[in-house]
């Protein structure tokens, strides 16, 4: 069984640029969840996603947007990006609401 | 809104010593509470999770509490190693099924 892999691993990007992070659930799991942890803080919920539908979002805006494809595999993309995007992306998979596993992160920097 | 309290905010102990991370929340309508590991720099690793109906969990030298109707859970590390040393992080599962997590406590245990 694998667990849940994220890539890339890290990203730098220049403001106004646009970005897309990739996230494969682990095997048998049907929801994927996003969340953003800057530095030193806990992580922050953006979205989720439950069957390819989007099922609940956090705080975030528009340009903060996310795919489920069939194999429940999901891309997070985020447009114009500001200074404050810099953060640690993570991806968690489960079985509907079962416990969440979480991938490794995505570390994005924005200069 | 839920708000998830962690503390301390950090935490140095001598090998050998016991371990006692305190967590609190504001809305006592949860799911479940998870408690988290995370390494500098990397993802989530999951502890333990307690479901609502459950007073506490346990999985080796890990004990988790909770008492939902005042908001608070504890993580207890028996017998404290070099190698628990971690950022420890609360999660607590809405009835929306989506995270809110606490900011952690860095935990230092020196050899």
């Amino acid at each position: 069984e694998t667990g849940v892999t994220q890539s890339p691993t890290h990203l730098i990007k220049t403001r106004g640029q646009q970005v897309t992070l990739r996230c494969s659930s682990q095997s048998g799991h049907n929801t994927v969840s996003w969340y953003q942890q800057a530095l030193g803080q806990g992580p922050q919920f953006i979205f989720q996603y439950y069957r390819e539908e989007e099922n609940g979002r956090g705080n975030f805006p528009p340009r903060f947007s996310g795919l489920q494809f069939p194999n429940y595999s999901s891309e997070l993309n985020v447009n114009a990006l500001e200074l404050d995007d810099s953060a640690l992306y993570l991806c968690a998979s489960s079985w509907r609401t079962d416990t969440q596993y979480f991938g490794p992160g995505t570390r994005l920097t924005v200069l | 809104k839920q708000e998830v309290t962690q503390i301390p905010a950090a935490l140095s102990v001598p090998e050998g010593e016991n371990l006692v991370l305190n967590c609190s929340f504001t809305d006592s309508a949860i799911y479940n509470l998870q408690w988290f590991r995370q390494d500098p720099g990397k993802g989530l690793t999951s502890l333990l999770l307690i479901q609502s109906s459950q007073r506490e969990q346990t999985s080796g030298r890990l004990n988790a509490s909770l008492d939902k109707s005042s908001g608070r859970s504890t993580l207890y590390i028996a017998a404290s190693q070099p190698g628990d040393s971690a950022t420890y992080l609360c999660a607590v599962c809405s009835n929306d099924y989506k995270l809110s997590f606490g900011a952690g406590t860095t935990v230092t245990v020196r050899a």
